[in-house]
């Protein structure tokens, strides 16, 4: 089955623009979670949601959102583009992210100019 | 507040033999332990977890996990190293009682063996 699909794979985007990341889930996964992952700070957690609801958010600036659609897609948007936001992002489902492991997508890397 | 800990930056060891991978963790209820690897241009893998039951974790390629509540370690293991196990792994922690919904991930631990 096909697994976690994240679009775009790149992007290149200037300082004080807006970007939207996609995110599919594996079919029947309802736990979508986001993560920043940095050479310097390693995976940091963004959000988690599980059936249009998000259970937690991480020490971001409220610069970061996202949201889930009722078929279990997400997006998560970063207004007012930083250079320090620069880096991969991860989506990650699961059937249930406490019982189970995460499957990664690939992750878009955002480079901020 | 959950935190998780991996303290060497990077494990060498040579193929053929056994390698350990160090990981502890804060949780203030039980925890559920998780450890990925990252191979060079490769997506986040799962490799095994530990959610209750039985201490010693079998997982993906050979590796187990053993869980140590006393010491609050999840260390990573396997028996004989192979060169194509050299990546980047991440041990990975969420707290089954606090209902957080967050998994935190520790720093990352690259292993390099060598022929």
């Amino acid at each position: 089955k096909a697994g976690v699909t994240q679009t775009p794979r790149y992007l290149i985007k200037t300082r004080g623009q807006q970007v939207t990341l996609s995110c599919s889930p594996i079919s029947g996964h309802r736990s979508v979670s986001w993560y920043q992952q940095t050479p310097g700070q390693g995976l940091q957690f963004l959000f988690e949601y599980f059936s249009e609801t998000q259970r937690n958010k991480g020490n971001f600036p409220g610069r970061f959102s996202g949201r889930q659609f009722s078929n279990s897609r997400s997006e998560m948007n970063v207004s007012t583009l930083e250079l320090g936001d620069s880096a991969l992002y991860l989506c990650a489902s699961s059937l249930d992210s406490a019982n189970y492991g995460y499957t990664f997508g690939s992750g878009t890397r955002l480079t901020v100019v | 507040a959950q935190s998780v800990a991996q303290p060497e930056d990077q494990v060498n060891v040579a193929e053929g033999n056994p390698l350990t991978v160090k990981c502890t963790y804060s949780v203030s209820g039980n925890p559920y332990l998780f450890w990925y690897v990252q191979y060079p241009n490769r997506g986040l893998q799962f490799l095994l977890k530990y959610i209750t039951g039985d201490n010693l974790v079998k997982g993906s390629y050979g590796f187990e996990a053993e869980f140590n509540k006393s010491q609050t370690s999840f260390h990573l293991k396997k028996p004989s190293a192979l060169v194509s196990d050299s990546a980047l792994y991440f041990c990975a922690v969420r707290d089954a009682n606090t209902g957080g919904f967050k998994t935190i991930f520790g720093a990352g631990t690259r292993l390099f063996v060598k022929a």
